[in-house]
């Protein structure tokens, strides 16, 4: 088990451009989650899914957010035409079913820099 | 709906105790602790279930008091390793779903030798 796993571990864009991240969950984990940390401040929910099905996105996602998890595995998490507000953490994290009690353990974080 | 967390910040020294609060307006089913240190991944504490249970490991433990809307974390005995900041995420609060977190803002805690 080699925990959730996040790539790039850094990225600087310019405004304006495409980037997209990924996040391999822990193998069995059947829940991925995807959350923004901005300096100062505790994760906020973006989204998430159950396998390969997205069962909830904020309000904070703009229509420039978007994410997938093709068969249930790894997930990408796309940002179109980058703002500079979207510089922040992006934080991916898996648990093994969305029960109450069910541990969600996170990845390292991609730090998106837009400038 | 996000959870507030007291103190904001505390600074200890090794041996010293401290707690911390986690609060929502809400009915809380589950409260999940972290901590994180500067530029790493929040690293899992544990999980409180509605019921007003207590658990612990180590010199960390932490409470759920359903009446107070309230979870409190200790720290016994303080070490350097315990520096970090500590934040609680609610889950299933006011119909939400389980599984998906709401983060208070953190509470810094700072451990000097």
């Amino acid at each position: 088990d080699t925990g959730v796993s996040q790539n790039p571990r850094h990225k600087i864009t310019k405004r304006g451009q495409n980037v997209t991240f990924r996040c391999d969950p822990i193998s069995e984990h059947n829940r991925l989650y995807w959350y923004r940390q901005t300096l100062g401040q505790g994760p906020e929910f973006l989204t998430y899914f159950q396998n390969e099905a997205q069962l909830e996105k904020s309000r904070l996602l703009s229509d420039r957010f978007s994410a997938e998890r093709p068969k249930g595995s790894f997930s990408t998490l796309e940002i179109q035409r980058t703002e500079q507000g979207d510089s922040a953490m992006y934080l991916c994290a898996s648990s093994l079913s969305g029960g109450p009690e069910s541990e969600a353990f996170f990845g390292q974080g991609t730090r998106l820099t837009v400038v | 709906q996000q959870p507030v967390q007291s103190p904001q910040a505390v600074i200890l020294r090794e041996g010293e105790d401290a707690v911390i609060n986690c609060s929502s307006s809400k009915a809380l089913y589950s409260v999940h602790w972290y901590r994180q240190k500067h530029g790493e991944a929040p690293i899992f504490l544990m999980i409180l279930l509605k019921g007003g249970e207590q658990k612990g490991h180590d010199k960390i433990s932490a409470s759920f008091n359903e009446k107070k809307q309230q979870s409190s974390l200790y720290l016994t005995a303080s070490q350097l390793s315990y520096s970090g900041t500590y934040f609680c995420g609610i889950s299933g609060a006011g119909g939400t779903s389980y599984g998906k977190l709401t983060f208070g803002q953190g509470t810094i805690l700072t451990v000097h030798p």
